[in-house]
């Protein structure tokens, strides 16, 4: 079936660089999306791959490797702002639904 | 521009009461989504809008939950009647098309039946 994985939970120190992993088991879709969820808020768009390699936007950079069924969000210079929830999301080309992975809670130390 | 807009934010029902939430998209943007998410999980998708046309309700319930989207714009999602498992947040988005990297998100409608 199709079904994304991500660590549940992820823990760094203020100002540090963390790396969040998605693998994904299935082929045939149009692209990796990364969204930002705080605690009692709404997704927000953070980044997409629809090509294979790196996309840096600020202290957030994605990369894809559709070879390797593998994808990640790296962010640096962590803020405690960061503190939230990470999602990654792909879009089919059987039905353009959008299946998104569990999520993964960033929690950030000082 | 102005986002997604939702309302009412939060609902408190008794179960077997009809609820509905409203969601006023981006303008301009033909594809609108209403997805459910419970705590500690991704958001689930219940129906996809391109314009006026639900092109994909497979995950709607249909024996109790209902969905329109007059005029290709606005849409309401309606319940009833609730059950103690809908308590959840009901996220509406919308994107410029079907094929976008990933929709914009309204606040959210969080619902707790009771």
């Amino acid at each position: 079936g199709q079904s994304l994985e991500q660590p549940s939970e992820v823990t760094a120190v203020e100002g540090a660089i963390v790396q969040i992993n998605c693998t994904y088991q299935t082929s045939g879709f149009y692209g990796l999306s990364w969204y930002q969820q705080h605690d009692g808020g709404a997704p927000t768009f953070l980044s997409y791959n629809g090509l294979d390699g790196l996309e840096e936007t600020g202290r957030f950079s994605s990369f894809l490797s559709r070879s390797d069924s593998y994808g990640y969000l790296l962010l640096q210079e962590l803020q405690m702002k960061d503190s939230a929830s990470y999602f990654c999301a792909v879009k089919w080309y059987s039905n353009y639904q959008l299946i998104w992975g569990a999520g993964t809670k960033l929690i950030i130390k000082p | 521009e102005a986002g997604v807009v939702q309302s009412p934010r939060y609902k408190i029902i008794e179960k077997k009461q009809p609820v509905a939430f409203w969601c006023n998209p981006i303008s301009g943007h033909n594809t609108l989504y209403w997805y459910r998410q419970n705590l500690g999980q991704g958001p689930e998708l219940l129906i996809r809008y391109e314009n006026e046309e639900a092109v994909d309700d497979s995950q709607l319930p249909k024996d109790r939950f209902s969905a329109e989207r007059l005029k290709g714009v606005d849409s309401t999602l309606k319940i009833q009647p609730a059950e103690l498992g809908d308590s959840a947040v009901y996220l509406c988005a919308s994107s410029l098309d079907g094929v976008s990297r990933g929709p914009t998100f309204g606040a959210g409608s969080r619902l707790t039946v009771l």
